[in-house]
């Protein structure tokens, strides 16, 4: 989507290591910010997601970060592990949640 | 719950020609949203049905078009295709647009030759 950059588009870390992704958007009014894990071949599948309420959520492993004021939000994965590989997607919404636009993905490798 | 359904997984067409792709939601979702994916990229927002009506729109031609059912189903035209037209065509269903999450279907997989 062209409201919604993400980066890096590739990222490869050693087993256990941390991996971030980072999100920015452009509609200041959005308000929900989800993060989608597509394995190959797979449909995407949420993994988590934050409203515009708090600034950080944590569900085990994982975490999104976010920063209304610089419309940035952060997946972090801590104690990476080979089944976290995947393709990961942020999203953000368009107008009113009807058009959820999603970033061009990042392809995160974990080498075990 | 059989989650969001898409038919066919996956089929060929040649140029010009025309497809209809469909689409089930998640028991209890009222809205399909329908979502573009090349090969490498992030999904690309098609067009939003909710009662049966287009409510939103992406960056898409005319050449696609859709519908929703009364039991929410929802078919995804498209007339005169083209080669960039092959991609996978995933369907997403929400219940509650407040809440946000959207539920994925395994996608169609179109090519054009």
């Amino acid at each position: 989507g062209e409201n919604v950059e993400q980066h890096p588009s590739t990222l490869s870390v050693q087993e256990g290591d941390s991996a971030v992704i980072k999100c920015t958007y452009s509609d200041s009014a959005s308000n929900y910010f989800p993060w989608y894990k597509q394995e190959l071949g797979k449909r995407p599948q949420l993994i988590i997601d934050i409203r515009s309420n708090v600034g950080e959520k944590k569900d085990q492993r994982i975490a999104v970060t976010l920063n209304k004021t610089a419309k940035h939000f952060s997946l972090h994965i801590t104690e990476t592990q080979p089944e976290d590989s995947a393709v990961y997607f942020c999203a953000a919404p368009l107008y009113n949640n009807n058009d959820m636009r999603f970033g061009a993905g990042t392809r995160l490798t974990v080498k075990p | 719950d059989a989650g969001v359904t898409q038919s066919p997984t996956h089929l060929i067409k040649t140029r010009g020609q025309q497809v209809t792709l469909r689409c089930s939601p998640k028991s209890g979702h009222d809205t399909v949203s329908w979502y573009q994916q090349a090969l490498g990229q992030g999904p690309q927002f098609i067009f939003q049905y909710y009662e049966e009506e287009e409510r939103q729109r992406g960056n898409f031609p005319d050449r696609f078009s859709g519908h929703q059912f009364p039991n929410y189903s929802s078919e995804l035209n498209v007339n005169a295709l083209l080669l960039g037209d092959s991609a996978l065509y995933l369907c997403a269903s929400s219940r509650d647009l407040n809440t946000g999450e959207l539920f994925f279907g395994e996608g169609s997989r179109l090519t054009v030759l």
